[in-house]
């Protein structure tokens, strides 16, 4: 079975800044997705970025963007320029290939952005 | 198109009563999942439907819980006696076919609250 680890309940970061969210994760699969949602107070979750396993490019998504290292099994999220409307929860979660398109979540990381 | 929708938003209900929730995937999508989210627990799988068919339940509590999902539109959720510890917010979430690392679009969740 895959676990995904987020290892900080809480983060804070001042607004134009930048903020690094960590997500390690275990599995013996070669071939595998990883996503970061995001869940703002609003608590709807949204999708923020994907990246697939067999591409070593890391994903980017304007502010948005991911270090990907499949060797360490690591996979962090990094925000540039925080705006306030960054603050909510962000879940890190695999998925296996071929496996239904079921999500295996974090924890989560709790990111809130002061002015 | 108007994305997942979950009925109701919020559900009131006393310890014993019949619960049942209720979801509209993404037309199209092949893929229906159903998740309990809890701070205790955080987001939890509780079963999946790949074109109408469950095809993994593992993540149901116990007998209490039940989902059916009679056509390519609809699924609910049903919790039969409800107990105090169900209350959680339930998402639902479509996908649009199994493979390739396709995201799940969620709902706006309903949160439940047994007393």
């Amino acid at each position: 079975a895959q676990t995904v680890t987020q290892s900080q309940p809480e983060m804070s970061v001042q607004e134009a800044e930048t903020v690094t969210l960590s997500c390690t994760y275990d599995t013996s699969e070669s071939n595998y997705y990883l996503f970061w949602y995001k869940q703002p107070p609003s608590r709807q979750m949204i999708l923020v970025i994907r990246q697939e396993a067999y591409k070593q490019q890391n994903a980017t998504e304007n502010r948005f963007s991911v270090n990907f290292q499949k060797a360490a099994k690591s996979f962090s999220l990094k925000i540039s320029d925080s705006q306030l409307g960054d603050t909510a929860m962000y879940f890190c979660a695999f998925m296996k290939q071929d496996a239904g398109n079921m999500l295996t979540f974090g924890g989560g990381t709790r990111l809130m952005v002061k002015p | 198109d108007a994305g997942v929708i979950q009925s109701p938003r919020h559900e009131v209900t006393e310890m014993g009563q019949e619960v049942t929730l209720r979801c509209k995937p993404i037309s199209g999508h092949n893929s229906l999942f159903w998740y309990r989210q809890t701070m205790m627990r955080g987001l939890e799988l509780l079963i999946y439907f790949n074109n109408n068919v469950p095809i993994d339940d593992s993540g149901m509590p116990e007998d209490r819980f039940s989902a059916k999902m009679p056509n390519a539109s609809f699924s609910t959720l049903k919790i039969q006696p409800s107990e105090p510890r169900d209350s959680a917010v339930y998402f639902c979430a479509s996908s649009p076919r199994t493979g390739g690392g396709y995201e799940q679009y969620f709902g706006p969740g309903t949160r439940l609250t047994v007393t």
